[in-house]
């Protein structure tokens, strides 16, 4: 089973800031919370990841909270290539750990 | 970071036959992994395919059903033998990053395989 649950869908104004939260409630203190995103007909793709301060680079920003039961994935300036299923994933970094991908959120930038 | 090419991207199969895919990394990797992500699903691992060793399949998949050949650190196939409709999905081929830094997956375009 995933780790993680996520809200199945949001919508989000162009231009607007995209906020998609995730819980993780049963996180160890050895894993890392990672997002990725599937653009339609995509492989995933990795956006950031964090293990608990808070993140950001030229793609998105991440916020953990400080008992590491949750986070949320900023996109400051949503695009509608922005548009995508988005999955967070909690996971101990290196081993070679399998990767359990819950539902994820679907996300819909609207012009 | 490490480039996957996966063939074919798409393909459309009669169902009793098979269909062998290929990934190709940019760059040597210990492990690397196949994914099923059937039609509005999120993605569910098949197996994992070390080099020189047989692949570690997830409850549910079989090796008679997903043959899986690692003949070196930089390729890997997977075949879905004996196709039936409900093996149509996209399948993925990941791998992961090498060294000190946090892991990062890098995934494969992906193959598109419809079974009719």
């Amino acid at each position: 089973d995933a780790k993680t649950t996520q809200p199945p869908s949001m919508d989000c104004a162009e231009g607007r800031a995209a906020n998609l939260p995730c819980n993780h409630s049963t996180i160890s203190g050895n894993e890392y919370v990672y997002w990725y995103r599937q653009i339609h007909s995509q492989g995933p793709q990795y956006i950031i990841h964090g293990l608990k301060n808070n993140e950001t680079n030229e793609m998105a920003s991440l916020i953990i909270t400080e008992d590491r039961k949750s986070s949320t994935l900023i996109l400051p300036h949503a695009t509608l290539r922005d548009t995508a299923v988005y999955y967070c994933i909690v996971r101990v970094s290196g081993g070679y750990q399998k990767v359990t991908f819950g539902t994820g959120t679907k996300l819909q930038v609207i012009p | 970071s490490a480039v996957i090419s996966q063939k074919p991207s798409r393909d459309i199969c009669q169902r009793g036959t098979s269909l062998t895919i290929q990934c190709q990394v940019d760059s040597q990797v210990t492990m690397m992994f196949w994914y099923r992500q059937q039609p509005g699903q999120s993605l569910t691992l098949i197996a994992t395919a070390n080099q020189g060793s047989e692949a570690t399949y997830e409850s549910g998949f079989v090796i008679d059903k997903f043959p899986i050949s690692r003949p070196n650190l930089t390729f890997s196939t997977l075949t879905v033998s004996n196709m039936s409709p409900e093996d149509s999905s996209i399948y993925l081929c990941s791998v992961e990053s090498q060294g000190l830094a946090p892991t990062e997956a890098f995934f494969g375009q992906g193959t598109r395989l419809t079974v009719v």
